[in-house]
């Protein structure tokens, strides 16, 4: 099947700091793919989708400049959280499909704590 | 907007069946969805089932879908302990850029020895 792969699956860091996410399709070419956030028994929150070679589509509420994508090729997208603070953490999970309405493969999703 | 909206908490005991339940709100939504999300994990998708079709089984689940209702159900049967896990129903919704899946807040399925 789909595999969807995230990297790291787990970082800390300083307040302040900036946080790269790498998310990668690796054996389809994924035209689209999506951010996603999710607190604590708490459902996912669509933050943004990445298109490859343009610029993404945030949801409303989303910092763009906070959270930066980009989608560079067909198989990598990367959300850089920029300046993080102790609110910022979370657990953020990319998914990554080819075509519309085709189902959504995920990542394993990474677990960011800033102190 | 509008919620998917699932019951958060189910208990059955080991070999039961588990029967999960989940009203969703896009009409449109051409495919209908159940992930599985192990703690820490990532979540796996399951099963999906077109909007044209009434049932889907596969192995030990089987969907149910009454589009009249906007009813999803999704039976596990023989239910595991390894079955144990937050259950996600999802929808296809219009986002910002087009598309994107909406999603309930999950069921907690613990499988009891």
């Amino acid at each position: 099947g789909a595999v969807v792969s995230q990297h790291p699956s787990w970082v800390i860091c300083k307040s302040g700091t900036s946080v790269k996410i790498e998310c990668r399709s690796l054996d389809f070419q994924a035209t689209t793919m999506f951010w996603y956030r999710q607190f604590p028994k708490q459902s996912l929150m669509l933050m943004a989708t990445s298109n490859e070679g343009s610029k993404a589509t945030y949801e409303q509420g989303v910092e763009k400049d906070k959270f930066l994508i980009n989608h560079a090729s067909l198989t990598l997208s990367t959300l850089t959280v920029t300046s993080a603070h102790p609110e910022d953490s979370s657990f953020y999970i990319c998914s990554a499909g080819g075509q519309v309405n085709s189902p959504l493969h995920f990542g394993n999703g990474t677990r960011l704590t800033v102190t | 907007g509008e919620d998917v909206e699932q019951s958060l908490f189910l208990s059955v005991r080991e070999g039961d069946s588990s029967v999960i339940n989940c009203t969703y709100t896009d009409s449109s939504s051409t495919y209908l969805y159940w992930y599985k999300q192990e703690p820490g994990a990532g979540l796996q998708l399951l099963t999906y089932i077109f909007s044209n079709m009434d049932m889907k089984q596969d192995q030990r689940l089987t969907v149910l879908l009454n589009k009249k209702d906007k009813h999803l159900s999704l039976r596990i049967a023989d239910t595991q302990t390894g079955d144990s896990a937050i259950y996600f129903c999802a929808e296809i919704r219009a986002s910002n850029s087009g598309y994107a899946l909406n999603f309930g807040k999950g069921t907690s399925l613990l499988v009891t020895p």
